[in-house]
């Protein structure tokens, strides 16, 4: 059975830094593209980004180049999504979320998604 | 990058009826288009992909249809268990995005 897990939830001040994680299993890790999607609080799903772990190969949303890391551990079978210095704005659900398509189709834009982490919350206050 | 227009915002709907929502992309997008369930509380599940394709497990009363620019859901006779937040998303090329999402209340 496929699965992603998602660390718990974190409550940060401004300027701090922190790194959250999916862990997946059922399947073969380094073969399946994982992204990133925030949902701010009573708002929609924005894509953020996401990454090949075979290759750590990255892809960025604009709207998020240079605001956050995206990064992958295979040898742990996990992606990760890290703030070197988190803002209140950045306060949102934040989902993990997996491409069943090939490297090559995803390389392009053109996968789809099909499994989701449960998500994992991160209020940003001072 | 490209616009996702989906419409209604929301709708209030009974039980056993029939439900359509359309989703407009700015601009050609083939079929590389996506949709999802998201329930109060909890992830998004992945419903439709590649404009018509049913994902594993989700039921044949949810359809899709479409190319180009314009498609839609379809919810045959909904059920207490769809009352939901439904997004169309477009994977044609980065970066990805996602309708503002339709609400489906219970009338």
């Amino acid at each position: 059975e496929v699965q992603l897990v998602q660390s718990g939830a974190e409550v940060k001040k401004p300027g701090e830094s922190l790194k959250i994680s999916c862990k997946g299993s059922g399947y073969s890790f380094t073969s399946y593209w994982i992204g990133w999607v925030r949902q701010m609080p009573g708002k929609g799903l924005e894509w953020m980004g996401i990454i090949y772990p075979g290759d750590s190969d990255t892809r960025y949303s604009p709207s998020f180049q240079g605001q956050v890391t995206i990064s992958a551990d295979k040898s742990i079978s996990t992606a990760y999504l890290q703030w070197s210095s988190l803002k209140a704005s950045d306060t949102a659900m934040y989902y993990c979320a997996r491409s069943p398509d090939s490297k090559e189709y995803c390389s392009g834009g053109s996968c789809s998604i099909d499994y989701w982490g449960q998500g994992t919350l991160v209020t940003v206050s001072s | 990058d490209i616009q996702m227009t989906q419409s209604p915002s929301s709708l209030s709907a009974s039980v056993g009826d029939r439900v359509t929502i359309t989703c407009r992309a700015s601009q050609g997008i083939s079929n590389y288009l996506a949709w999802f369930q998201q329930k109060p509380g909890k992830a998004p599940k992945s419903l439709i992909y590649a404009a018509s394709s049913l994902q594993s497990g989700v039921p044949s009363k949810f359809s899709g249809s479409g190319s180009g620019t314009d498609f839609t859901l379809t919810i045959s006779s909904l059920q207490p268990e769809d009352f939901a937040t439904y997004y169309c998303q477009q994977y044609n090329s980065y970066p990805w995005t996602f309708g503002q999402g339709t609400k489906v209340e219970i009338k």
